[in-house]
């Protein structure tokens, strides 16, 4: 299947500081990623949609401000956590939707870890 | 609005047996697509199968066949000959074909592969 890589995969800082999450699509292009936060033994919930060239539309509730996502090109999407608090401490997941073969399909990084002091 | 339904928050299942994870959905949208993932402890979420509304037959990827009942809203996932390394989290979702084609997911189902 398609791979997508999440850089980094693991982040520990102190309240205050911006964290950037890249999410690449290493072997095709991804009009479109995905941003999503898990907490612990709960379900994936929907951030923002990423669409490469303009800006992310964001789901209710979760401030555009606090998580700037930048859709550089078509093989790369950025979350950045600004002025990180402990409640943002989550696990924080990218996908890149792969379309072709007549079903669309989204294919998901492993996650990157934030822990928040 | 859609919603995925998942109603067993853990399942057990002895080795080599087939289990069947439910997954139920409602959606006013015409024309949707069902999937499922497999997230094990390590985090990253791994597609398994897809099905089409529209598709006539059931999916299936190798140990893994949906069974999809449109009219009773259903697409359970089921996992044949289950071996220790399926034990994870697996997730149903679904999604429109048209439209913002955002990913819903259920609450997921915790699966033990007992020995």
């Amino acid at each position: 299947g398609a791979v997508v890589s999440q850089h980094p995969s693991w982040v520990i800082c102190k309240s205050g500081t911006s964290v950037k999450i890249e999410c690449r699509s290493l072997d095709f292009q991804a009009t479109t990623m995905f941003w999503y936060r898990q907490f612990p033994k709960q379900s994936l919930m929907l951030m923002a949609t990423s669409n490469e060239g303009s800006k992310a539309t964001y789901e209710q509730g979760v401030e555009k401000d606090k998580f700037l996502i930048n859709h550089a090109s078509l093989t790369l999407s950025t979350l950045t956590v600004t002025s990180a608090h402990p409640e943002d401490s989550s696990f924080y997941i990218c996908s890149a939707r792969l379309a072709g073969g007549g079903q669309e399909t989204q294919y998901f990084g492993p996650g990157t870890r934030l822990l928040v002091l | 609005a859609q919603k995925i339904t998942q109603t067993q928050p853990g399942m057990f299942v002895q080795e080599k047996e087939a289990v069947t994870l439910d997954c139920t959905y409602d959606t006013s949208d015409p024309s949707y697509g069902l999937f499922w993932y497999k997230q094990p402890s390590s985090g990253e979420m791994i597609f398994l199968i897809y099905q089409g509304s529209y598709d006539q037959q059931n999916a299936t990827e190798g140990r893994y066949s949906l069974n999809f009942q449109k009219a009773r809203k259903s697409a359970n996932l089921v996992i044949s000959a289950s071996q220790l390394g399926d034990s994870a989290m697996y997730f149903c979702a679904m999604r429109p074909l048209q439209g913002a084609q955002k990913l819903v997911f259920g609450q997921g189902t915790r699966l033990t592969i007992n020995p």
